[in-house]
């Protein structure tokens, strides 16, 4: 029962730029959404969150969208940069819940 | 301000000993988290803890897994008789959990081998 997914696998951009992840999520229990970045033998790196009341966060390079209407977010990264190459997560949590369920990771290459 | 910190940061076992991972929540955190991800998946739950309280250990397996947060001292997470299976990154994070959010930083984690 995947609650969260992030369907793409990878996705390849240019440096300079946009990235676009995705995740879509099946929970409507859901409130807080939250985007990790992991580099390989490394932990999640936090990166950016939301919370259902909004419908964008931005912060630097890095916006989040959420459409609840759609069970959808995505996280955008402008300009892309080589050195955000890196796994991508997306992971929501419920009120009342400690506990964040991650997508199974996008992999981000950026090539310079 | 250090971060997560977890040790050993590899672990090798063989089938049937146990496992001890330790964890130590960034400094005025109060609430541990335990996930941990099979080679080509994403992280999943394992459990919530707070200083001597289980708070939700509805991820973890019933049998060989346990986890404590002690009043003094790192989290551990314990895995009894390992096998094969258990091999896998194991990652801790914390957070204050004050209010509003649910921001968790993690620690680089221990990726344990059973042999």
């Amino acid at each position: 029962d995947q609650q969260v997914k992030q369907n793409s696998p990878s996705l390849s951009v240019q440096e300079g730029r946009i990235s676009i992840l995705n995740c879509d999520y099946t929970n409507s229990m859901f409130d807080y959404f939250l985007w990790y970045k992991k580099y390989p033998a490394e932990g999640p790196t936090f990166l950016i969150s939301i919370s259902s009341i909004k419908d964008k966060n931005e912060d630097g390079r890095f916006t989040v969208f959420l459409n609840k209407s759609a069970k959808h977010l995505s996280l955008h990264i402008v300009p892309s940069q080589p050195g955000d190459s890196a796994v991508y997560f997306c992971a929501a949590s419920a009120p009342g819940y400690g506990k964040l369920t991650f997508g199974q990771g996008t992999i981000l290459t950026v090539h310079p | 301000n250090a971060g997560v910190m977890q040790n050993p940061r590899h672990l090798v076992r063989r089938r049937g000993q146990e496992a001890r991972l330790r964890c130590s929540p960034m400094k005025g955190h109060s609430h541990v988290y335990w996930y941990r991800q099979l080679p080509e998946e994403g992280l999943k739950f394992m459990v919530y803890l707070q200083k001597e309280n289980i708070i939700d250990e509805s991820g973890m397996p019933k049998e060989r897994f346990s986890a404590e947060f002690p009043k003094e001292g790192p989290s551990i997470l314990r895995i009894q008789q390992v096998v094969r299976g258990d091999s896998a990154a194991y990652f801790c994070a914390s957070s204050p959990r004050t209010s509003g959010g649910n921001e968790q930083f993690f620690g680089p984690g221990t990726r344990l081998t059973v042999l």
